[in-house]
């Protein structure tokens, strides 16, 4: 596609429930990284991933959330027994490979936890 | 780890008037410092750089400025339109094992007003 795709755009769901969230790159993007942004916090990094695999994980704010990416393409960012803090936009971004440094980002994912 | 303070939280200008927001970093190690535009409902777009190599980068209205020694860098907007109103993230990183994993200020709301 032209852009980052993320889906859905819009999620509420009651606390305790799973929830998964995907996003898209920009084609033969090979980096990819997954962002929240809350009131509280600004935007924070969560997981970088390379390719398929994610080198740095250290964003992740519990081991509520985890995530993968298949094919070296489609990410999904998945918070298990979901929190009213868990409430946030979640962004992804993509860049061509690790030493491009222009982050190309997705409209986000607006989580609303009830 | 990084800590990017940046400032003013909110701005407030004039059509024609420039604007100027700060950033401040902690980590000597960064080297490569963007600027993020984000409007509402989409994600962060790229509207400047540069890296630690530089001391001024200029793309028509906008410019960036960075002093290394003193660990901050700047971002100015020359004869603001109403359409430059937005939200304005400064970033902070270093190629690592992350990538170009961004850490970021926490936003200034910019709003010129005819």
């Amino acid at each position: 596609g032209a852009g980052v795709s993320q889906s859905p755009s819009n999620k509420v769901t009651e606390k305790g429930k799973d929830v998964e969230l995907r996003c898209d790159p920009i084609s033969g993007h090979t980096a990819l990284y997954w962002y929240r942004q809350s009131l509280g916090q600004g935007l924070e990094f969560l997981i970088y991933f390379q390719g398929n695999s994610a080198p740095d994980k250290s964003g992740l704010p519990s081991d509520r959330f985890s995530a993968e990416r298949t094919g070296g393409s489609v990410s999904t960012l998945t918070i298990q027994r979901t929190q009213q803090e868990d409430s946030a936009v979640y962004l992804c971004a993509s860049s061509l490979d690790p030493r491009s440094t222009e982050a190309f980002f997705g409209q986000g994912t607006r989580l609303t936890v009830v | 780890g990084e800590n990017v303070e940046q400032h003013p939280s909110t701005l407030s200008v004039q059509e024609g008037d420039s604007a100027v927001i700060k950033c401040t970093y902690s980590d000597s190690a960064s080297n490569y410092f963007p600027w993020y535009k984000q409007e509402l409902g989409k994600g962060p777009q790229l509207i400047i750089d540069i890296r630690s190599n530089v001391g001024e980068k200029k793309d028509q209205r906008i410019a960036v400025t960075l002093n290394k020694t003193a660990k901050h860098f700047s971002l100015h907007i020359t004869e603001t339109q109403p359409e430059d109103s937005a939200v304005y993230f400064c970033a902070v990183t270093t190629n690592s094992n992350s990538g170009y994993a961004l850490n970021f200020g926490k936003g200034t709301s910019l709003l010129v007003t005819p």
